[in-house]
């Protein structure tokens, strides 16, 4: 099945600072979503994204499918901006949205 | 937006017990959702795909007759854990996804089981 790697599993920052976190698939796919999960578990859709790129606020997103990568890119980072980052990638061939093992992200006053 | 209904939030309950979790799509009809459980520090795993009137496809390592499941409707599937021990123990996540046209996936709030 398809594979999901995400870069860095650890992130920290200080406040104000720009990342990007990374997102690596080993197949063919029609569906990227990324999602910030809160301390209560809940998943937060930030983007569906299977090609292309999309801007909300602070927080943007690119998809490059022929190369098989996406990018969340954070600017400004905030102290609320903590928290784990998945993203996930649903293959074309069995369309199974499988995720990644995720980066957390720790963002210093 | 699409929503995802996901109950109970969280269940305690004594080794042996089987417990049900529901998950509706109230917008939109699924003929397919998604079973989900994450560990502790962990990434969401797949453990099911349930498919409306028709048997679920368990994911390989999943025991089909520990996990039940049932999609008895295009806006409900439910999730038994039958005789749950406490390694059953896990937060568990349903997910739906529209089937017209290309859609994202949509998630349940999750449930957190607790086995004691």
């Amino acid at each position: 099945g398809i594979q999901v790697e995400q870069s860095p599993p650890d992130l920290i920052l200080q406040e104000g600072a720009n990342s990007t976190l990374r997102c690596n698939f080993s197949d063919s796919v029609n569906n990227l979503q990324w999602f910030h999960q809160n301390p209560w578990g809940q998943l937060i859709n930030l983007f569906y994204i299977p090609s292309g790129t999309k801007q909300n606020g602070r927080l943007s997103a690119t998809t490059v499918a022929t190369e098989r990568y996406s990018l969340l890119y954070i600017s400004s980072s905030q102290t609320t901006d903590s928290g784990v980052y998945f993203c996930a990638a649903r293959s074309s061939n069995t369309g199974k949205l499988i995720f990644g093992q995720g980066t957390t992200l720790q963002v210093k006053p | 937006g699409a929503v995802v209904s996901q109950h109970p939030s969280w269940v305690i309950c004594k080794s042996g017990t089987s417990v049900k979790i529901e998950c509706r799509s109230l917008d939109f009809q699924a003929t397919t959702m998604f079973w989900y459980r994450q560990f502790p520090k962990q990434s969401l795993m797949l453990m099911a795909t349930s498919n409306e009137g028709s048997k679920a496809t368990y994911e390989q390592g999943v025991e089909k007759d520990k996990f039940l499941i049932n999609h008895a409707s295009l806006t409900l599937s439910t999730l038994t854990v039958t005789s749950a021990h406490p390694e059953d123990s896990s937060f568990y996540i349903c997910s739906a996804r529209d089937m017209r046209g290309n859609q994202p996936q949509h998630f349940g709030d999750g449930t957190r089981l607790s086995i004691l």
